[in-house]
């Protein structure tokens, strides 16, 4: 069957240390994945998209890799703060023409200060 | 520039009843899709509407309708509700779709479903 996994236990580190978040799928072969951001009772917010031929992009304090054979995607927060503290979800386009994103259930980063 | 706008914010509803909510997309996005948020999980998509047509739709039934104005504009309607209807609505706009991409997602606040 198809799926999108995310850890669904929150990641709790310390202020300054780097955040390393995983994104897998099965039975996709998506042309790229897309990492949002979502805050309590807020919708999502668009962070990065990553094409299956980029491996690595990064924006800011914010990287992502994307590895087609494993069928994985690392989003990274370097130099973590507090106010990163927030859910974040990865999302793809199965690429059946069906012009729908699916999301995994996101994973919960708690940044302590 | 106008960010997505979703009204009401928050709803109640018994079950049986049918409900609409309402999305303006954010100016220049001429497509918008609709997700349902159940709690701790991630959005599932409902549909999409293009030009005022459906463009694509997820796995629910038949009672969860849409419109899409001339103004892009959007509605949600669900008939029959049950009490797993309950979850966040979201809606989201995006420019015009190149390729068959779908592409950066802006999206609404959303509006809260409860239903008893």
């Amino acid at each position: 069957s198809q799926k999108i996994e995310q850890n669904s236990e929150a990641l709790n580190i310390q202020e300054g240390k780097t955040a390393t978040l995983t994104c897998n799928y099965t039975n996709y072969s998506p042309a790229y994945l897309q990492w949002y951001r979502q805050d309590p009772g807020r919708g999502p917010v668009f962070l990065l998209l990553i094409r299956e031929n980029e491996k690595e992009k990064r924006k800011e304090r914010l990287k992502v890799t994307f590895d087609t054979t494993l069928k994985q995607s690392l989003f990274h927060i370097t130099a973590s703060q507090p106010a990163d503290s927030a859910t974040y979800l990865c999302a793809l386009d199965p690429m059946d023409s069906s012009y729908k994103l699916i999301f995994g259930s996101g994973t919960r980063l708690l940044v302590r200060p | 520039e106008t960010g997505v706008t979703q009204s009401p914010t928050h709803l109640i509803k018994t079950r049986g009843q049918q409900v609409t909510l309402r999305c303006s997309s954010q100016s220049g996005h001429n497509t918008v899709s609709w997700y349902q948020q159940a709690l701790g999980q991630g959005p599932q998509f409902i549909f999409q509407y293009y030009r005022e047509e459906e463009n694509g739709r997820g796995n629910f039934p038949p009672r969860f309708s849409g419109l899409q104005f001339p103004n892009y504009s959007s509605e949600l309607n669900v008939n029959a509700l049950e009490l797993d209807d309950s979850a966040l609505y979201l809606c989201a706009s995006s420019p015009a779709l190149a390729g068959g991409e779908t592409d950066e997602q802006f999206f609404g606040p959303g509006t809260r479903l409860t239903v008893l």
